[in-house]
């Protein structure tokens, strides 16, 4: 049962646009979510968190917005740029922050074109 | 700052042979987690010490895995005997007192 859901494996974004990656959740519980970025052959990095009394969190170029009535969050890239090549991870935790059980989707490759 | 730091980066061994995985976690990070990712899956927690002490193994199938975090600092991770299935790479992780995670690179193991 996939309480993580990245129902995208994948996806192609021209530079200089507006990258949008999903996730849904199942998990009522759930009050606090992350975004990791992954490199091939390294290990994921953290790059933006949003706690469920929030709807939206921003830094940079990265925003995540999260509606928890449709238990739906996404992560908004722009301008995207050739480096936001990487697979994206959502994950959630019902620890109220930080990183003790966290619940992994599976993963969108996003690839930006030149 | 050094980084989590992992070895081996790669394994290959047959089926029900044993292989362990060494994890050096960011200097005065107390809590230290191993994860298993699958080819096309998210990270999945195994085990999760809190200096030497294990808080969660819940989804650690012991039967054939075991990890240790002797002193609170370095831990390993063993498989006996290894399976098909266990072919994924092997990610350690420790956390910052506010909570942020950090990954290493992991160990990719290819069982044959």
């Amino acid at each position: 049962d996939q309480q993580v859901k990245q129902n995208s494996p994948s996806l192609s974004v021209q530079e200089g646009r507006i990258s949008i990656l999903n996730c849904d959740y199942t998990n009522s519980m759930f009050d606090y979510f992350l975004w990791y970025k992954k490199y091939p052959a390294e290990g994921p990095t953290f790059l933006i968190s949003i706690s469920s009394i929030k709807d939206k969190n921003e830094d940079g170029r990265f925003t995540v917005f999260l509606n928890k009535s449709a238990k739906h969050l996404s992560l908004h890239i722009v301008p995207s740029q050739p480096g936001d090549s990487a697979v994206y991870f959502c994950a959630a935790s019902d620890g109220g922050g930080g990183a003790d059980g966290l619940t992994f989707g599976k993963g969108t490759h996003l690839i930006i074109q030149p | 700052e050094a980084g989590v730091a992992q070895s081996p980066r790669y394994k290959i061994i047959e089926k029900r042979q044993s292989v362990a995985f060494w994890c050096n976690p960011i200097s005065g990070h107390a809590t230290l987690y191993w994860y298993q990712q699958i080819l096309g899956q998210g990270p999945k927690l195994l085990i999760q010490f809190q200096n030497n002490g294990v808080v969660d193994d819940s989804q650690l199938p012991k039967d054939r895995f075991s990890a240790e975090r002797l002193k609170g600092v370095d831990s390993t991770l063993k498989i006996q005997p290894a399976k098909l299935e266990d072919s994924a790479v092997y990610l350690c992780a420790s956390s910052s007192r506010d909570g942020k995670l950090f990954f290493g690179s992991g160990t990719q193991l290819s069982v044959l």
